[in-house]
């Protein structure tokens, strides 16, 4: 099983500000990684896939960027709207993707 | 606009079985996606259950596998979830989602709002 590890776990920054996630993964992915965006009751929203493509209606502020075994989910300058927890997942090991256990993205 | 929304039992007894339906709207389940299961434990991560083809096709977490079918109705837009012998473990948020295809199936683009189920007697 590949494990993704996510840092920080929890990450305070001020609206405005940029956010940098991290995701590691225990062995190369290529650019086999998603990136998914969750607030507190609602379904996960994706919001990157193939390390670095935003998904349709994502706004540009959101990228993400690495390959192999490190990937970044980077937020330009943040909305009230993106204090959130993101996940990654990899799907480079079908049928056996996997999850980081998220980074809670909370206001400064 | 493609909408997915889960239904079932919201309490399930300790080693029987938990059964749930994804009901696809806004776009036909044959087209050419997978469909797919994931859960959630109260205050965790998620966990990729498994996901299907049109075609009947399968294909599960191995980790869950041995309790786990999927099944697909085309007529009725819709595709299930079977987890069986379930415990206290069980217990979690469940999401149906649409997964695109990079030659393999890969990420989810689509997820339904997710529909809480609990294990216990």
């Amino acid at each position: 099983e590949i494990v993704m590890t996510q840092s920080p776990a929890t990450l305070s920054v001020s609206p405005g500000e940029r956010a940098t996630l991290s995701c590691r993964a225990s062995q190369s992915l290529s650019s086999n990684l998603a990136w998914y965006q969750q607030k507190p009751g609602q379904a996960p929203r994706l919001l990157i896939y193939g390390a670095s493509t935003r998904a349709t209606g994502i706004p540009a502020r959101f990228s993400g960027s690495g390959s192999g075994t490190e990937f970044t989910l980077t937020i330009s300058s943040l909305q009230s709207e993106d204090f959130a927890v993101y996940y990654c997942q990899q799907y480079n090991n079908w049928p056996s993707y996997t999850f980081g256990q998220g980074t809670k993205l909370e206001i400064k | 606009q493609v909408q997915l929304q889960e239904s079932g039992p919201g309490l399930v007894k300790p080693s029987e079985t938990l059964s749930l339906t994804c009901t696809v709207s806004g776009y036909s389940i044959s087209n050419d996606y997978y469909w797919g299961w994931i859960r959630q434990p109260p205050g965790k991560g998620l966990e990729w259950i498994g996901g299907i083809y049109h075609s009947g096709s399968t294909y599960y977490n191995p980790s869950l596998k041995s309790r786990v079918t999927i099944s697909v109705d085309t007529s009725k837009n819709q595709f299930s979830l079977k987890l069986s012998s379930v415990t206290a473990a069980d217990t979690a948020v469940y999401y149906c989602a649409r997964v695109d295809i990079v030659v393999v199936p890969a990420y989810m683009d689509v997820w339904g709002k997710g529909t809480t189920v609990t294990v216990s007697s």
